[in-house]
C-alpha cells in the first residue's frame, strides 16, 4: 500500500499570501494518478486537482498542481477568505488508492 | 447536473450488518466507476472499496478484511456497500463517489454524494 504524508499539518497565512501544500508518497505514483481535494467544515471533498497539474472543473486558476515519482505540491498563489479548507492529496494509481492526512489551510 | 444519493446508513449492534446505496444521475451511470469512502469524525477519508463500470475490476482497502461487498446494478444507477461483522472502528460518514474520466477505474473522484452515517454500537 502506498502511504502519503502531507506536510505542513496547518498552515496559517493572511489573504493574498501563497500556500505551498506538499505530498509525498511512499513509492512513485503515476503522475495522472494524484489528486488534490478540498474540504470545507461540514461538506463533501471536492475535487480540485487531478493527474498532478490538471485543474478540475470550475477550479480557480489560483490553484495549481505540480511534482512526480513521490513528491507533489499543491499552490494556492493568492490566499482568500474561502480557501478555509483541509487539502488532501489521493493516489489512485495502486489499489488499495490511499489518501494523504491532510494540511488545515486557516486564514489570518 | 451529476448527483449522488446515498442511503442505507443508521445505528447497528457490533456484528451486525448494513447494505449502504448509492443512486447516480446527471451521467451515463454504465460508464464510469464507483467507489465508497468513508470519514470518521474528525479524520481524514479513508477509501473504501471501488468498482470498474461493468464489475469486472473491484478492489477493497486491506483493512476491511472481507467484511465488505461493493456491487453496481447499471439498470438501476446504483452502487451497493454490503458490510457484514461490523465493528465500532466501522464508524464514519459513508460516502459514494464517481471515478473522474470515462472508463478507467484508477481515476480521481468527482463528484462526492453528501454521504450517509454509520454508527455501530459496541
Amino acid at each position: 500500500e502506498i502511504v502519503l504524508t502531507q506536510s505542513p499539518g496547518t498552515l496559517s497565512l493572511s489573504p493574498g499570501q501563497r500556500a505551498t501544500l506538499s505530498c509525498r508518497a511512499s513509492q512513485s505514483v503515476r503522475s495522472n494518478s494524484l489528486a488534490w481535494y478540498q474540504q470545507k467544515a461540514g461538506q463533501a471533498p471536492r475535487v480540485l486537482i487531478y493527474g498532478a497539474s490538471s485543474r478540475a472543473t470550475g477550479i480557480p486558476d489560483r490553484f495549481s498542481g505540480s511534482g512526480s515519482g513521490t513528491d507533489f505540491s499543491l499552490i494556492i498563489s493568492r490566499l482568500e477568505p474561502e480557501d478555509l479548507a483541509v487539502y488532501y492529496c489521493q493516489q489512485t494509481g495502486v489499489s488499495p488508492f490511499s489518501f494523504g492526512p491532510g494540511t488545515k489551510v486557516d486564514i489570518k | 447536473e451529476v448527483q449522488l444519493v446515498e442511503s442505507g446508513g443508521g445505528l447497528v449492534q457490533t456484528g451486525r450488518s448494513l447494505r449502504l446505496s448509492c443512486v447516480g444521475s446527471g451521467f451515463k451511470f454504465d460508464e464510469y466507476g464507483m467507489h465508497w469512502v468513508r470519514q470518521a469524525a474528525g479524520k481524514g477519508p479513508e477509501w473504501v472499496s471501488g468498482i470498474s463500470w461493468n464489475s469486472d475490476y473491484i478492489g477493497y482497502a486491506d483493512s476491511l478484511k472481507g467484511r465488505f461487498t461493493i456491487s453496481r446494478d447499471n439498470a438501476k444507477n446504483s452502487v451497493y456497500l454490503q458490510m457484514n461483522s461490523l465493528r465500532p472502528e466501522d464508524t464514519a460518514l459513508y460516502y459514494c463517489a464517481k471515478a473522474g474520466g470515462l472508463g478507467s477505474f484508477f481515476n480521481w473522484f468527482d463528484p462526492w454524494g453528501q454521504g450517509t452515517l454509520v454508527t455501530v454500537s459496541s
